[in-house]
């Protein structure tokens, strides 16, 4: 298996823009998070998806982050306007649920720099 | 909120010795699970401990759950340099399967 892919590994934008980051998790896995990481905060949970539902997104900075799971391979995270804030790491995970174990899978990450 | 508070927050070895970092965490948990993360890098699950084992070993690596004093750590034997990195440990609630993660313990290991 390829492990969680992600991309872009990196994002340049100005702020004000549109990012979309793209998450595929490991076929099988049936819960997904979204997570940021800043040197400032650590690594913080977004969203939380069980079985391709919204469970948890209690983490999403504001109404300018929203997150979608169409199908168990595919979820986005999108910032709409963004902001230089939102400089981070952002990380998709995934895990297997069945089996109590919790073990997640992390991707890449993508590095966002919004200037 | 970070649950888990790794201690220390840096630390910087020579090859060959052992590298121990602690872990506290304030309410009650399921499990407990360490991660790795090298720089520019993904984090990658080493070892999940659950609230009824005491001590769990996976090849260099040792790790101990104290439930009573909410508190864990990991030990590395005998570390080499490729074990630099950015330890994490990472808390699991009951009923969920989200994760809470601290800030982490960054290691240097100098050949």
């Amino acid at each position: 298996d390829a492990g969680v892919i992600q991309s872009p590994r990196h994002e340049v934008t100005e702020m004000g823009q549109e990012v979309t980051l793209r998450c595929k998790p490991i076929s099988g896995h049936n819960s997904l998070f979204w997570y940021r990481q800043t040197m400032m905060r650590g690594l913080e949970l977004l969203i939380y998806f069980n079985n391709n539902v919204p469970i948890d997104d209690s983490g999403m900075p504001e109404d300018r982050f929203s997150a979608k799971m169409p199908n168990a391979s595919f979820s986005t995270l999108k910032i709409q306007p963004s902001e230089p804030r939102d400089s981070a790491v952002y990380f998709c995970a995934s895990s297997e649920t069945s089996g109590n174990s919790y073990e997640q899978y992390f991707g890449p990450g993508t590095r966002l720099t919004v200037t | 909120s970070q649950q888990g508070e790794e201690d220390p927050q840096a630390l910087s070895i020579q090859e060959g010795e052992n590298a121990t970092m602690n872990c506290s965490y304030k309410t009650s948990i399921n499990n407990l699970q360490w991660y790795r993360q090298n720089s520019g890098r993904g984090l990658v699950h080493l070892i999940l401990i659950r609230s009824n084992e005491r001590e769990k070993h996976s090849g260099r690596l040792r790790v101990t759950l104290d439930t009573s004093k909410k508190s864990s750590s990991l030990l590395i034997t005998a570390s080499r340099a490729a074990d630099t990195a950015s330890y994490f440990c990472a808390t699991a609630g009951g009923g969920y399967s989200t994760l809470t993660f601290g800030k982490g313990t960054m290691l240097l290991v100098s050949p």
